[in-house]
């Protein structure tokens, strides 16, 4: 099974920062199947990026992501009010199934 | 525009089984693109993927090593729609359980059932 550690547990940022979030993985994610969440209170996860570097629909382009093997980075540009949340990443290499960071928590300074 | 949604109990006494169910609109539990997935999140587990079914010329259904003596998906064709059965459950069981369309990425979720195991 592949553990994705995520770095740091809490960014404590103003709006307009930038945010860098990190995923690593214990091993080689194949494929670039990793994805990014945003999830906010009560709320399920909603899908970011997909593909390691690609936008889903509707995702402001403020969201950017990048890696590839075991190192992943998602960036938030310019931090605007909503983006106030827990980060998690995910792979989804069809085997054995899906496994997710346990979270980056970008909260106001 | 896919959307899920799930029902069910939200009490579960410890040994009891816990079910759920995932009604899908806008899409084919039958797909030979897309995976029906659980997965359930709790603070001292974080989000932990449970297991998933799909359709490719037949069905196939994997789960999570850590409840894969105790768990069953199955699809429902006839109402498009997919369910969970999580036996022997204990307060350990007791967590937020969502259904999500797998693909690239997870694009659709379930609203989540708060699940508490309790006597």
């Amino acid at each position: 099974e592949i553990v994705l550690t995520q770095s740091p547990d809490t960014l404590s940022l103003s709006p307009g920062d930038r945010a860098t979030l990190s995923c690593r993985a214990s091993q080689s994610v194949t494929g670039g199947f990793l994805a990014w969440y945003q999830q906010t209170p009560g709320q399920a996860p909603r899908l970011l990026i997909y593909a390691a570097s690609s936008r889903a629909s509707g995702v402001p382009d403020r969201f950017s992501a990048s890696g590839s093997g075991t190192d992943f980075t998602l960036t938030i540009s310019r931090l605007e009010p909503e983006d106030f949340a827990v980060y998690y990443c995910q792979q989804y290499d069809n085997s054995p199934g899906w496994t997710f960071g346990q979270g980056t928590k970008v909260e106001i300074k | 525009q896919v959307q899920l949604q799930q029902s069910g109990p939200g009490l579960v006494k410890p040994s009891q089984t816990l079910s759920l169910t995932c009604a899908i609109s806008g899409d084919s539990v039958s797909s030979s693109s897309a995976a029906w997935n659980w997965i359930r999140q709790s603070p001292s587990r974080g989000l932990e993927w449970l297991g998933r079914t799909y359709y490719r010329s037949k069905w196939y259904n994997d789960y999570a090593a850590s409840v894969k003596s105790r768990i069953t998906i199955n699809p429902d064709t006839s109402k498009n729609q997919f369910s969970l059965q999580l036996n022997s459950v204990t307060p350990e069981d007791t967590a937020v359980y969502f259904c999500a369309r797998g693909g690239t990425g997870a694009r659709d979720w379930g609203q989540g059932t708060l699940v508490t195991v309790s006597s």
